[in-house]
């Protein structure tokens, strides 16, 4: 398996508060992705990165930023939660356009 | 902008059977195609992974085709079993360096 570790694997967090999700990889893979999946959407992508401090956004980036200061690490912050952010969150890496490999996911729940 | 379907959403077929997943994409200009498989409440494998200058490729009784004139991309599982039952994910590496999905088959094999 890809070494990446998604933390945490669950959070229940309030309304209104911050929540930052950590993706960490041991692959020096240059590409890093954040997913949300929900029922009758499949996979959207929030943010992704293609080096360290270089980020873009994906279909569905508000509420959301994210940070890259080192290769291994792609943080994933919800600025304000809202009940609409409740999700399961997926990283993903990859070198360029090559295999892409997924995290085990973060199931978050925002009450 | 880049849009992946996947036809059909789900899918139910008895032990043994021959099946065709399709994936349809809107943009021609594509790195790749990878083909991801998701059980329930877990991450997504990699199956299968074609290059652009790639027709097809080939795992076990997998077989996936490109056709990127067409915009479309099948997915063959030979003989199924009951341990296929999981929804099959497409995605596309676009120019752009997204990686987008489609929404799944899910599949059910029957004993």
């Amino acid at each position: 398996d890809a070494g990446i570790t998604q933390s945490p694997r669950h959070k229940v967090t309030e309304t209104g508060t911050p929540v930052t999700l950590r993706c960490h990889q041991t692959e020096n893979h240059r590409y890093m992705y954040w997913y949300r999946q929900d029922p009758g959407h499949g996979l959207r992508l929030i943010h992704y990165s293609y080096g360290v401090k270089d980020t873009d956004k994906g279909e569905v980036s508000d509420g959301y930023s994210v940070s890259r200061s080192k290769t291994e690490d792609f943080l994933l912050t919800l600025e304000s939660a809202t009940s609409s952010q409740t999700s399961v969150y997926f990283c993903a890496i990859s070198e360029g356009p090559l295999e892409a490999f997924f995290g085990q996911g973060t199931r978050l729940t925002v009450v | 902008k880049q849009e992946v379907t996947q036809i059909p959403a789900a899918l139910s077929v008895p032990e043994g059977e021959n099946l065709v997943l399709n994936c349809s994409f809107t943009d021609s200009a594509i790195y790749n195609l990878q083909w991801f498989r998701q059980d329930p409440g877990k991450g997504l494998t990699s199956l299968l992974l074609i290059q652009s200058s790639q027709r097809e490729q080939t795992s076990g009784r997998l077989n996936a085709s490109l056709d990127k004139s067409s915009g479309r991309s099948t997915l063959y599982i030979a003989a199924s079993q009951p341990g296929d039952s999981a929804t099959y994910l497409c995605a596309v590496y676009s120019n752009t360096g997204k990686l987008i999905f489609g929404q799944g088959t899910t599949l059910q094999v029957k004993p």
